[in-house]
């Protein structure tokens, strides 16, 4: 399965500033997805980055608050912005394999922000 | 609304006995279901999954069960190990899409 790592693990930021994480996935992805986990919640997907075009976002999550840049097939980057302490989650990015037959989706290890 | 519920937040099994975390759903339009692990600290990990075409899927020590009429699904973990002892999230997806719609999750304790 694929390797993905995420930069940064954690940090802790003040309100009105924004975070960008990047995600690394060790092979040619064309599915990669943005997922956020607030405390004591479930997994809920913000959206699909698309390589070469915009993201498309699920319902409840905007362009503006949630910037996301896809350049090439192996990388992608989420930005939190104008943080707020609601923005509090553990944010992780997850791919599917080209050429799976399955639907399985492959986790990085998370990137725990908090907000102060 | 949540549609995919895993209405036990927690669950203590002792070690070399069988662990059964439940999953129930509401959108009859899923049609492919998934078990994930997760440690703390780590992203959720891969596990099992069954197709709507199947009642049962079995993966060494895991086994997952369908049941379409009652919207249901469960895991089987036998024997249980203590290195078992995670968060476990159910997941579902609908035809002809790739988004997932999680559980909130069942913490498994195993006890040695």
């Amino acid at each position: 399965s694929a390797v993905i790592s995420q930069k940064p693990s954690r940090d802790i930021c003040q309100r009105g500033t924004s975070l960008t994480i990047q995600c690394q996935v060790d092979s040619q992805v064309t599915m990669m997805f943005w997922y956020r986990q607030q405390p004591g919640q479930s997994l809920t997907l913000i959206a699909t980055a698309n390589q070469g075009s915009e993201a498309t976002y699920e319902s409840g999550f905007v362009i503006d608050k949630f910037p996301i840049s896809r350049p090439n097939l192996t990388f992608s980057t989420l930005t939190v912005s104008n943080m707020s302490p609601e923005d509090s989650s553990i944010y992780l990015c997850s791919v599917r394999e080209d050429g799976s037959s399955y639907n399985e989706q492959f986790f990085g290890p998370g990137t725990r922000l908090t907000v102060l | 609304d949540q549609q995919v519920k895993q209405n036990s937040p927690s669950l203590s099994v002792q070690e070399g006995r069988i662990s059964i975390l439940n999953c129930d759903y509401t959108n009859s339009m899923f049609d492919y279901f998934l078990w994930y692990k997760k440690y703390p600290a780590e992203g959720p990990t891969f596990l099992i999954s069954i197709s709507s075409i199947k009642d049962k899927n079995e993966d060494g020590r895991f086994t997952v069960f369908l049941n379409k009429s009652a919207k249901h699904l469960s895991l089987h973990i036998v024997p249980s190990q203590p290195g078992d002892s995670a968060v476990y999230f159910c997941a579902a997806s609908g035809a002809g899409t790739y988004k997932y719609i999680f559980g909130t999750g069942t913490r498994l304790k195993v006890l040695a």
